[in-house]
């Protein structure tokens, strides 16, 4: 079964305005991953967050950690249309242990 | 740098049909993974190779899929005979050492296939 399930399942936005979304999941990680995959192509890494952490930044984006409620959140700032785009969370408990993908959000960022 | 390429990008067959899919990771790139995409879901992990051996496919359905890394760089990922549920987006994946946890994943672009 997956391990993440962000939260909402789809997100409609005007451009300029913030987005933001929540990624749960059931066992203890190692780290937790955040993707981006534009309609029809692969997926792109955007950060990644270890247990320990509890924030990160990385241009626009901004995710949080808190593992004593096994969630994590995406906010991707002042959006624009090219953000539109399914987000999804990955999350591993270290070693050699898979990456476990949830089932993402739809983010449209409407011009 | 060159990413992951993969072929062919679409693929239509009819069920009972045999299909491969080929992917040539990022140069260098020791792991390489296969995953299965459904329409509307995450991608889901079939195998993992760390060069030319099998780490991980706990969730690749033996009796039809089978996939190969040949000298540790390319892959083919094979399904023979295909049934409709196989219809998916396949997509490799890359990464440079062992530790999943610790390592970007590189995702090409994915080969769409369509059993009907």
């Amino acid at each position: 079964s997956q391990q993440g399930e962000e939260d909402p399942q789809a997100l409609s936005i005007q451009e300029g305005e913030n987005a933001t979304m929540n990624c749960s999941y059931k066992t203890s990680i190692n780290n937790l991953q955040w993707y981006r995959q534009n309609s029809g192509r692969g997926l792109v890494h955007l950060i990644l967050i270890r247990s320990n952490e509890r924030e990160k930044h990385s241009g626009r984006l901004r995710v949080t950690l808190d593992t004593s409620k096994k969630s994590s959140s995406l906010l991707i700032t002042a959006s624009r249309a090219a953000d539109t785009a399914s987000y999804f969370c990955a999350t591993d408990a270290g070693g050699n242990t898979p990456l476990v993908f949830g089932k993402g959000t739809r983010l449209s960022v409407i011009a | 740098e060159a990413g992951v390429a993969q072929s062919p990008r679409y693929k239509i067959i009819e069920k009972r049909q045999s299909v491969a899919f080929w992917c040539n990771p990022i140069s260098g790139h020791a792991t390489l993974y296969w995953y299965q995409q459904i329409l509307g879901q995450g991608p889901k992990l079939l195998i993992q190779f760390q060069n030319n051996g099998v780490v991980d496919d706990s969730q690749l359905p033996k009796d039809r899929f089978s996939a190969e890394r040949l000298k540790g760089v390319d892959s083919t990922l094979k399904i023979q005979p295909a049934k409709l549920e196989d219809s998916a987006v396949y997509l490799c994946a890359s990464s440079p050492g062992r530790d999943t946890g610790r390592k970007t994943q590189y995702f090409g672009p994915g080969t769409r296939l369509l059993v009907l």
